[in-house]
């Protein structure tokens, strides 16, 4: 059964302090893996990330994958209170069938304290 | 663009009532995915079309949840009857190619 852990389940930290999210994923048929941001409503993308190794940035929010090692990270730099968010990782799977399938963590949720 | 659209925003219904949640996607979106989230389970995929064709429901919990597309730009998921295990946010996707998901605000279900 494929399996996607987001640590930590929680995060309450400072405006402008630094954050680390991680996902670590064991699943068949890995294709990329996803990162999306959820505030009230519904989620939105952030990064798609297919190779090892390559940093993907946007702003304030960068993210890396380890296909070896089967995880991702997402780092927020400087925080502000509208990062204050649930951020989901999501795995992208296509079988060999063709079936495809975005498997999401439980997600980490960060509040920002003014 | 006005992004994906569901209905209602919100549900109140009683147990053992028939449930039908609403969906038009993107237009030009070929894949259709129905996610149910919960606090205990997360995000879940429950069922997803290709160009209207359903694909893989092996996540629609059980018979009493039915989708249907019957077109490019309308999809409806179905719940009859309803329990109160089913209360959840339904969210509905769609997409154009092979990543680039976008979701639509969610239909809030309670059953009572």
């Amino acid at each position: 059964e494929d399996k996607v852990v987001q640590s930590p389940l929680s995060l309450v930290v400072h405006e402008g302090d630094t954050v680390t999210l991680n996902c670590s994923y064991e699943v068949t048929n890995f294709r990329s893996l996803l990162w999306y941001k959820q505030e009230k409503k519904a989620p939105t993308f952030l990064f798609m990330l297919t190779s090892s190794g390559i940093e993907k940035k946007s702003g304030r929010l960068s993210s890396i994958l380890d296909k070896k090692e089967l995880f991702s990270i997402l780092n927020i730099t400087a925080t502000q209170t509208g990062d204050s968010a649930i951020y989901l990782c999501a795995p992208y799977l296509i079988s060999n069938f063709g079936n495809e399938k975005l498997t999401f963590g439980t997600g980490t949720r960060l509040t920002i304290i003014p | 663009d006005a992004g994906v659209i569901q209905s209602p925003r919100h549900e109140v219904t009683e147990m053992g009532q028939e449930v039908t949640l609403r969906c038009k996607p993107i237009s030009g979106h070929n894949s259709l995915f129905w996610y149910r989230q919960t606090m205990m389970r997360g995000l879940e995929l429950l069922i997803y079309f290709n160009n209207n064709v359903p694909i893989d429901d092996s996540g629609m919990p059980e018979d009493r949840f039915s989708a249907k597309m019957p077109n490019a730009s309308f999809s409806t998921l179905k719940i009859q009857p309803s329990e109160p295990r089913d209360s959840a946010v339904y969210f509905c996707a769609s997409r154009p190619g092979p990543a680039g998901y976008t979701f639509g605000s969610g239909t809030r279900l309670t059953v009572v």
